[in-house]
């Protein structure tokens, strides 16, 4: 099975950061690799798919990128609604999904 | 506007057989698979089982011997079906459309409760 590792398990910023948030898989995932939002109390909503491809609807602060074993989430601007859990998801092996990333406001 | 909706019991004995339906609109099942995902009360996403548009069903490894997947698709609906259920089965679960390996549509979830 492949393994998703996410970092930082919890991250805290300021409005207006730039954030980064880093996905890393235990093999070669060829970029079949998205990235989820959750709110508290609510479903996943897809952000990216394959890597670098956004979602219909979603805002473009919102990008992705990365290769091979790394993968990488970034707000260029952090707004406040952006307060979330994130979690990527690998499908070149089956489905398997990183723990996820809290991010709260500074 | 495809939705999704779980239902089902919300609390389940210890060793029994949990049965939840996921009901879908505006998107046909015969054109779309459908997977089952749950999450552990502040824990992260597993991924259990998917029927697929030509109404084969694929499971997680770890949980295979005790699940089965099927559809109605006369009524839009998919079915989840877990025996042996423990309280480590204490989840959120969704159903999701499954696109490619991408779950683009998800249910609000319904929680269930592994307890006697």
């Amino acid at each position: 099975d492949i393994q998703m590792t996410q970092s930082p398990s919890l991250l805290s910023a300021s409005v207006g950061d730039r954030v980064t948030l880093s996905c890393k898989a235990s093999q070669n995932i060829y970029k079949y690799l998205n990235w989820y939002q959750q709110k508290l109390g609510e479903a996943p909503k897809l952000l990216i798919y394959y890597t670098n491809s956004l979602q219909t609807g979603i805002p473009s602060r919102f990008s992705g990128s990365g290769s091979g074993t790394d993968y990488t989430l970034t707000i260029s601007s952090l707004q406040p609604e952006d307060v979330a859990t994130y979690f990527c998801q690998q499908y070149n092996s089956w489905y398997t999904f990183g723990a996820g990333t809290k991010l709260e406001l500074k | 506007q495809v939705q999704l909706k779980e239902s089902g019991p919300g609390l389940v004995q210890p060793s029994q057989t949990l049965s939840l339906t996921c009901t879908v609109s505006g998107l046909s099942l015969t054109s779309n698979s459908v997977s089952w995902i749950r999450q552990p009360p502040g824990k992260g996403l597993e991924w259990m089982g998917v029927i697929w548009s030509n109404g084969g069903t694929d499971y997680n490894s770890a949980i295979k011997s005790r699940l089965s997947i099927s559809r109605d698709t006369s009524k839009s609906q998919v079915f989840l079906k877990m025996n042996s259920l423990q309280t480590e089965d204490t989840a959120m679960y969704f159903c999701a459309s499954n696109y490619a390996g991408v779950f683009d549509y998800w249910g609000q979830g319904v929680m269930v409760t592994v307890s006697s």
